[in-house]
């Protein structure tokens, strides 16, 4: 079936460090998915963070950036400087871009930086 | 903007007992309208997908009987878990877009408590 995998669990970072968040997706089902990224800041809901549907090109939005690697199956997030404020829940997902727009999350994973 | 409100964003309901949640969309038209869960511990999993005009597509493991969903106009739907018991319990999430390919808005969740 479809499915995504993510860096599990709590990542901690200090302000002004690199992140690196991995994912890696598998669309049996999908010939090219859309993938995206979500956040999830404390007491929100959702938000898209960015998303890419093309193979080979990269995403970007508020420092972070994705690039879609179609032969490695992966849609890792990156940021060279993180801030406090980017402490939240990041989610990589996938969908085949139908008109009913399933979304196949990953498991999430907590980012928390320290000041 | 575009924004989707849920309510109640928690509730507490007794096993054995029914609980009804809405979703509202604002500032643009929900054409479709996908419920997801996340349980304790998990990811966000697609409880049903739902649009306009057309029969509501549950997910296995999720039913019409256990959760009946009402999308009656572009901006309402609705959710009832019914016989709610411990397993019913976490954030339900409702997801609106105006059509394919084009971006899923998020609320901020009803969170379920079982008791």
């Amino acid at each position: 079936g479809d499915s995504v995998t993510q860096t599990e669990g709590q990542v901690t970072v200090s302000e002004s460090k690199s992140l690196i968040i991995n994912c890696t997706y598998s669309a049996t089902s999908i010939g090219y998915p859309n993938l995206f990224w979500y956040v999830r800041y404390p007491g929100e809901g959702l938000q898209l963070l960015l998303k890419v549907i093309t193979a080979g090109q990269k995403g970007s939005s508020r420092g972070f950036e994705a690039t879609y690697n179609k032969e490695a199956t992966s849609f890792h997030l990156q940021k060279a400087s993180v801030q406090e404020s980017d402490s939240a829940v990041y989610y990589c997902a996938l969908s085949g871009g139908s008109a009913l727009g399933r979304l196949h999350f990953g498991a999430g994973t907590q980012l928390i930086v320290i000041p | 903007g575009a924004l989707v409100y849920q309510y109640p964003r928690r509730t507490i309901c007794k096993s054995g007992t029914s609980m009804r949640m809405e979703c509202q969309a604002v500032g643009f038209q929900a054409t479709s309208v996908a419920w997801y869960r996340q349980s304790p511990q998990k990811t966000f999993e697609l409880i049903a997908l739902s649009t306009v005009n057309s029969a509501i597509k549950y997910e296995q493991n999720f039913t019409q009987e256990k959760f009946p969903i009402s999308h009656p106009n572009l901006s309402f739907s609705s959710m009832t878990v019914l016989n709610a018991y411990l397993e019913d319990r976490g954030l339900y999430l409702c997801g609106a877009r105006t059509g394919a390919n084009t971006e899923v808005f998020f609320g901020k969740g009803t969170r379920l408590t079982v008791v």
